[in-house]
């Protein structure tokens, strides 16, 4: 199975101000398309998931441009900028390439 | 508006059975793979199940692979969990997600999660 490494677990942040998650993968990502199947969600308090990020590095529909994905092969980041308070939650990363399909444990945002 | 309400979540004694169902409504569902992911109290995410748009191909992880059969009736925009042999692990809230549409002739993997459920609470406990 392909394990899914989060890091941070938990992190605090300031309004306003800039931070990033890590996610790394046990094995590549790369599809036998040619794609890499990374993708990140936002659990808010209370609520279910919600899609930021898919194939790396695209916004989903309504995500705002402070949210960020880059990386490759088994390193990946995402980054959010201009933190506001609706940021707050847990962030997963989540793998569909290869099954069985798998998330990383998560990494709590919280607002200083 | 893509809406997806699941149903059918409870207490449950270990070993029984129990059937949930996700109704779908607000795009082509039989366009569409459908997928069960859960998340146990206080937990992280877990895949559970995927069908494909004709429901002719299935895949679980080993935690749930013979114990539950994923299944969809597309004339009803439905999607449904059958589980057996449940197990206190299996305590969980259940969603109900749409995958990506089929592309025939597209080698591709339809495998994430763009909408989400609101979740139904199955709990396995004597």
């Amino acid at each position: 199975d392909v394990v899914m490494t989060q890091t941070p677990v938990s992190l605090s942040v300031s309004l306003g101000g800039q931070t990033s998650i890590s996610c790394r993968s046990s094995q590549s990502l790369v599809h036998s398309d040619g794609n890499t199947y990374l993708y990140w969600y936002l659990q808010k308090p209370g609520q279910s998931p919600q899609l930021l990020i898919y194939k790396v590095s695209n916004r989903f529909s309504g995500v705002p441009d402070r949210f960020s994905g880059s990386g490759s092969g088994t390193d990946f980041t995402l980054k959010i900028s201009r933190v506001e308070p609706e940021d707050l939650g847990v962030y997963y990363c989540y793998q569909g390439t290869h099954y069985p399909l798998t998330f990383g444990s998560g990494t709590k945002l919280e607002i200083k | 508006e893509v809406q997806l309400v699941e149903s059918g979540g409870g207490l449950v004694q270990p070993g029984r059975s129990l059937k949930l169902s996700c109704a779908a409504s607000g795009f082509t569902f039989s366009n569409y793979y459908m997928a069960w992911v859960r998340q146990a109290p206080k937990k992280g995410l877990e895949w559970v199940a995927t069908i494909s748009t004709s429901g002719s191909r299935t895949y679980y992880p080993d935690s749930v692979k013979g114990r539950f059969t994923i299944s969809r009736d597309n004339a009803k925009s439905s999607l449904y969990l059958q589980m057996n042999s449940l197990k206190s692990e299996d305590t969980a809230t259940y969603y109900c997600a749409r995958s990506g549409p089929e592309l025939p002739g597209y080698n591709y993997s339809p495998n994430w999660f763009a909408y989400w459920g609101q979740g139904t609470l199955v709990t396995v406990s004597s």
